[in-house]
């Protein structure tokens, strides 16, 4: 199983809700990364998990926030969101931290409202 | 901090034809450099990387150059076929993460 999957494909929340996404992965991998992708933009890293501890938070504001409950599991919890934090956000893996091929899930489409 | 660019947004070649895709970087100091592939409603997919240390470095299809004095990296797809319309991102590995440039826009003409 080479897939990384996200739940759930689209979401559109008011500033004030609570949600989470999902990102699941089953090939053993030991670093998990979320990215943050605008149209037109390439992806842009917002988090690094390596070993189910976080390793590297890109300056992201606090209104984000991730979890990383197990080693195939990576969440990101969202909460007082703005309009322009509408994006695709993707997550991603690999075997360990920093290396070169990462496996991509299709990404959450957020809207905030 | 780093700088990853490419030259051009979009390119458009005939099915069948060679492609070449370019992007510029600025940060000396990356160990690799990495070209993935993202096709509307997915998520990017890698293609090749290349070492700080090597020119060239061919996959199928696929070939990459780094020419580290002018600091510029091209992606050339042989025989290009409709499947590789997508947008093409470089990136540099700095120490625990990728960099990844603007993208150029591949449309593959019949």
């Amino acid at each position: 199983d080479t897939e990384v999957t996200q739940t759930p494909k689209h979401l559109v929340m008011g500033m004030t809700n609570k949600k989470s996404l999902k990102c699941e992965q089953h090939m053993g991998h030991r670093a998990m990364y979320w990215y943050k992708q605008k149209a037109k933009k390439p992806p842009e890293l917002m988090f690094v998990y390596s070993y189910e501890k976080l390793s590297i938070n890109e300056s992201v504001p606090s209104r984000f926030s991730p979890e990383c409950p197990n080693s195939s599991l990576l969440n990101l919890h969202l909460h007082a969101l703005q309009p322009e934090d509408s994006a695709l956000y993707l997550c991603a893996s690999s075997p360990g931290q920093g290396l070169v091929e990462q496996y991509f899930g299709p990404g959450t489409r957020l809207t905030v409202t | 901090g780093e700088s990853v660019g490419l030259h051009l947004p979009t390119l458009s070649v005939q099915e069948g034809d060679n492609s070449i895709i370019n992007c510029a970087y600025s940060n000396s100091a990356s160990d690799y450099f990495i070209w993935y592939k993202q096709e509307s409603g997915k998520g990017p997919q890698f293609i090749i990387d290349i070492r700080s240390n090597m020119d060239k470095r061919q996959g199928q299809r696929v070939t990459v150059l780094l020419n580290k004095t002018v600091k510029h990296l091209s992606l050339q797809i042989a025989a290009t076929q409709p499947g590789d319309s997508a947008v093409y991102f470089c990136a540099l590995r700095s120490p625990g993460q990728l960099t990844f440039g603007s993208g150029t826009q591949l449309t593959v003409l019949p």
